[in-house]
């Protein structure tokens, strides 16, 4: 099992550039996230998905736009990229049980330097 | 919604000391307090966690304690030693459908020294 998996890795885009941050699991989990992460601020959710075909904003959704198309991707678009979301972003996903919610698991991470 | 504060930011320890972190969180729904460490570079990871019909749990050096009257939670490292250098974060599910969804604080930097 690969887990989460995330690409690209590293990306430096120009002001208003755009670009598509995927994200794949193979753990068949229902649920999955975005966040960013900036230096002591800890973990924001930008966007999450309960389910294929379902999305929702989080708590810093402005700027970015996700589609869940296909269970095991979520993916993460910038349309019109600017300097304050220059960010580390991480994916994550988790799955419902008896016992409620359950632990999330992350991907590797995106590093995004918008110039 | 949900909020979590997480104390210290910096925690600097001797090896071989213990380490403490706590976490205040506002929503008495929250059910699930997941402890994550991450290293330089690195995605987070779970280390322990805990559900609100448990009062503490331990796994060899770690130990994480929650107070539901007081609503807050923290993560016990002992004898500690220069691997548990890292951020902690603490987190808390809020209420009961929160679709999975965490809570953050913003992270402690725990640096151990020789």
């Amino acid at each position: 099992n690969a887990g989460v998996t995330q690409t690209p890795k590293f990306r430096v885009l120009k002001t208003g550039q755009s670009m598509t941050l995927l994200c794949a699991q193979d753990m068949n989990h229902e649920y999955m996230y975005w966040y960013r992460q900036d230096p002591g601020m800890g973990l924001r959710l930008i966007h999450y998905s309960v389910g294929e075909g379902t999305t929702a904003k989080g708590e810093v959704p402005d700027g970015y736009n996700v589609s869940r198309l296909k269970k095991q991707n979520f993916l993460l678009g910038l349309e019109s990229a600017a300097p304050s979301q220059t960010s580390v972003y991480f994916c994550a996903s988790s799955y419902s049980s008896l016992a409620g919610i359950n632990e999330q698991f992350f991907g590797p991470g995106t590093r995004l330097t918008v110039l | 919604g949900e909020n979590v504060e997480q104390h210290p930011s910096t925690l600097s320890v001797q090896e071989g000391d213990s380490a403490v972190i706590k976490c205040t969180y506002s929503d008495s729904a929250s059910n699930y307090f997941p402890w994550y460490k991450q290293e330089l570079g690195k995605r987070p990871q779970l280390i322990i966690d805990i559900r609100s019909n448990v009062g503490e749990k331990k796994d060899q050096r770690i130990a994480v304690t929650l107070n539901k009257t007081a609503k807050h939670f923290s993560l016990h490292i002992t004898e500690t030693q220069p691997e548990d250098s890292a951020v902690y974060f603490c987190a808390a599910s809020g209420s009961t459908d929160s679709w999975g969804k965490l809570q953050f604080g913003a992270g402690t930097q725990v640096v151990v020294t020789p």
